[in-house]
């Protein structure tokens, strides 16, 4: 069964540098979004994109994230400062399709530390 | 605003006794509602959605949702739960008019005793 995929699984980091998270959808999903998940919280959601601009984004997704979906596979989220209060689990996400019927494919999740 | 409350944090129940995990939402357009697992150190894992026709719903493991719109709710029941079902669950409204963005409720820790 196709999964959605994420690299890598755990990224340490300290205050202030840049991080990219990767993450390659099922193949024929058009619709790709990022969730966060601050341990002992709940889900969050970041941002959608579809058809290579953003859909939506919610108020933590300011100036230092961005997103890209630099080739036919890859879905990337940065953030170019990183700060303490960014330490997370950051799930990808992505659909086939608009409609109820088309749910979300959840990956295994980055986790990420900054120091 | 959109909203989803699972009021348990926790629930602890016997192998082989029944389950039902609460789940209320706040939404002014038709709800499409979904349950995830997620077992630790994994991703989410859809366990069942809810978006038109029969108000009770089955999933995958053994799982049932009722979607009850006079109450708002939309609550996951097994009827004999496996030690394997122990993770955390997680109810989301799936909101259409914003990307299909899901808006997740806090989630609530099944534990099984043997």
């Amino acid at each position: 069964e196709p999964e959605v995929t994420q690299t890598p699984s755990h990224q340490v980091t300290q205050m202030g540098q840049e991080v990219i998270l990767r993450c390659v959808p099922i193949s024929n999903h058009l619709y790709f979004y990022w969730y966060r998940q601050i341990l002992g919280q709940k889900v969050e959601f970041l941002v959608s994109f579809y058809n290579n601009e953003i859909s939506e984004k919610s108020e933590i997704f300011d100036d230092q994230f961005s997103v890209e979906r630099p080739d036919g596979s890859n879905f990337t989220l940065k953030i170019r400062s990183t700060k303490l209060e960014d330490s997370a689990m950051y799930f990808c996400a992505s659909r086939a399709d608009r409609g109820p019927a088309y749910e979300q494919y959840f990956g295994p999740g980055t986790r990420l530390t900054v120091t | 605003a959109q909203s989803v409350t699972q009021p348990d944090i926790h629930i602890t129940v016997s192998e082989g006794a029944s389950l039902e995990l609460r789940c209320n939402y706040s939404y002014g357009a038709t709800p499409y509602l979904f349950w995830y697992v997620q077992s630790p150190g994994q991703g989410l894992q859809l366990l069942l959605k809810y978006f038109s026709g029969d108000t009770l719903v089955q999933g995958i493991k053994g799982f049932e949702a009722e979607f009850k719109r006079s109450q708002s709710s939309f609550n996951l029941r097994k009827p004999s739960v496996h030690w394997s079902d122990a993770a955390e669950y997680f109810c989301a409204v799936g909101l259409m008019e914003y990307g299909n963005k899901l808006v997740f409720g806090a989630g609530t820790i099944l534990r099984v005793k043997s």
